[in-house]
C-alpha cells in the first residue's frame, strides 16, 4: 500500500525556474526521504529530513515537512537540464521503505 | 566500484520460464531488498533480508522466492514467469534495516523484465 503520494505527477518548467513537489502520507512518520530516479536507472538518495525537523537544506534543495498535515514538499531552485527525472518520497514501512508514485519533472531549455 | 550490482540489465522472458535475477553488493550491507516498479504504480517492496540466512515477505511476494546464503548476494528467483510480473526490478541495500530507515538506501540500475 502506498504511504506517500506525490503531487504533481508531472511537472514541466524552464531551466532556471524553481521546482516545487509535494508529497502527502498518512501516518506518523519519524522521518521522510526523497530520492532522485533518472530515466533508465535506479534510485538515488537526495535528502532525509527527520520528524523533530521542519525544514532542511543541502545545496540547491530545500525540503519541509509538516508533520500535522502530514506532508512534505522538496523545492529544487534555479533548476537545470540535469534535473529532469523522477522524484520520489519514501517513508519507514514494514519491512523497508514505502515509497510514493513519484512527479515526473521535465526541464525546458 | 562500490556499490549494488544487478544482472542481467535487460530480458526477455516467455510465460512459464524461470530465472534468476542477481544482486550483488560489496559495501558488507547486512540489510538487501527487492522492489518492482511499474508505470503509476511507485516501487513496491516484494522480499528483503535482514542478514545472512534471514529473508521474509514484502507487500507483493507472490511468484518470487527468495534466498541469503551470503552477506553480498541476494537473487530473486521466478519460478514460473506470467505477463504480469512484468516489471522493472531493483534492488536496494543499507548497513542495516534500522539504518536504512533512517538514513535511506542503496539502489542497484535496475533490471527490465518483459514476459511475454
Amino acid at each position: 500500500s502506498q504511504q506517500g503520494e506525490e503531487d504533481p505527477q508531472a511537472l514541466s518548467i524552464q531551466e532556471g525556474e524553481n521546482a516545487t513537489m509535494n508529497c502527502s502520507y498518512k501516518t506518523s512518520i519519524n522521518n521522510l526521504q526523497w530520492y532522485r530516479q533518472n530515466s533508465g536507472r535506479g534510485l538515488v538518495h537526495l535528502i532525509l529530513i527527520r520528524s523533530n525537523e521542519r525544514e532542511k537544506h543541502s545545496g540547491r534543495l530545500r525540503v519541509t515537512l509538516d508533520t500535522s498535515k502530514k506532508s512534505s514538499s522538496l523545492l529544487i531552485t534555479a533548476s537545470r537540464a540535469a534535473d529532469t527525472a523522477s522524484y520520489f518520497c519514501a517513508t519507514p514501512g514494514s519491512g523497508g521503505l514505502t515509497f510514493g508514485k513519484g512527479t515526473h519533472l521535465i526541464i525546458q531549455p | 566500484n562500490a556499490g549494488v550490482t544487478q544482472t542481467p540489465k535487460f530480458q526477455v522472458l516467455k510465460t512459464g520460464q524461470s530465472m534468476t535475477l542477481q544482486c550483488a553488493q560489496d559495501m558488507n550491507h547486512e540489510y538487501m531488498s527487492w522492489y518492482r516498479q511499474d508505470p503509476g504504480m511507485g516501487l513496491r517492496l516484494i522480499h528483503y533480508s535482514v542478514g545472512a540466512g534471514i529473508t521474509d515477505q514484502g507487500e507483493v511476494p507472490n511468484g518470487y522466492n527468495v534466498s541469503r546464503s551470503t552477506t553480498e548476494d541476494f537473487p530473486l528467483r521466478l519460478l514460473s514467469a506470467a505477463p504480469s510480473q512484468t516489471s522493472v526490478y531493483f534492488c536496494a541495500s543499507s548497513y542495516s534495516a534500522t539504518r536504512g530507515l533512517n538514513y535511506g538506501y542503496t539502489f542497484g540500475s535496475g533490471t527490465r523484465l518483459t514476459v511475454v
